[in-house]
């Protein structure tokens, strides 16, 4: 069946520093792929999304692209800062949402 | 902007209790759903509805049941709380089509079961 594995927390980084975080997914057919983001004491928000292979969702500094040969779809930041600092869920788009298990970022100032 | 709103951000309340959660949202979406969120797990689904009085049960139903009377209000109900059910509540709505379109969330209600 389809399901996304991301890369476990939490991460801890230094302000402007560069920031990945992994995502796999596995799915049969053509999913679309998201990122949500959910700041402290808020609920989910959608940072970016890919609908086809190849696709660049870009939104606030971050950027994920939909790679289908390795079937991934990883979030890239060039320079964090500390209001990033929050939970982020990879998401596969097929006959329903799958969430994966969320990343927590927290920034150093 | 889509706003969802939850109607408790804290509820604290004693096993056995029958408890309400409501839901409503503002955008004239057809779709909405109920997850919990648990640390180390993710969001999990609990059930959706994708039109007024229909509903589908999700991947961990048991313990919950739903109502969906009018199109913007989703109530999702724990017919005897327990303290497994203890967690995070998030509502969720979307546009008619596909399920998987993009969803909008509201800031959550934290349950607990003393």
């Amino acid at each position: 069946g389809n399901s996304v594995t991301q890369m476990e927390g939490p991460v801890t980084l230094s302000e402007e520093a560069f920031l990945t975080i992994n995502c796999t997914y596995t799915a049969t057919g053509y999913p679309s792929l998201f990122w949500y983001v959910q700041y402290p004491g808020e609920g989910l928000q959608l940072l970016l999304k890919a609908t086809k292979a190849d696709d660049k969702g870009s939104n606030k500094g971050f950027e994920a692209t939909y790679r289908k040969e390795t079937t991934s779809f990883h979030l890239e930041k060039g320079s964090v800062q500390v209001s990033d600092s929050a939970v982020y869920f990879c998401a596969l788009g097929a006959s329903k949402i799958i969430f994966g298990s969320g990343t927590r970022l927290s920034i150093r100032p | 902007d889509v706003k969802v709103t939850q109607s408790s951000r804290y509820l604290v309340k004693r096993t056995g209790e029958k408890v309400f959660l409501e839901c409503v949202q503002d955008m004239d979406h057809e779709n909405m759903f109920w997850y919990r969120q648990d640390p180390g797990l993710g969001l999990r689904l609990i059930y959706f509805s994708y039109d007024v009085k229909m509903k589908e049960k999700g991947d961990i139903p048991e313990g919950y049941s739903v109502s969906r009377e009018k199109k913007e209000r989703f109530s999702l109900i724990l017919e005897s709380a327990s303290t497994n059910q203890t967690s995070m509540y998030l509502c969720a709505s979307s546009p008619s089509g596909n399920l998987n379109q993009p969803q909008h969330f509201g800031d959550g209600t934290r349950l607990s079961i003393l």
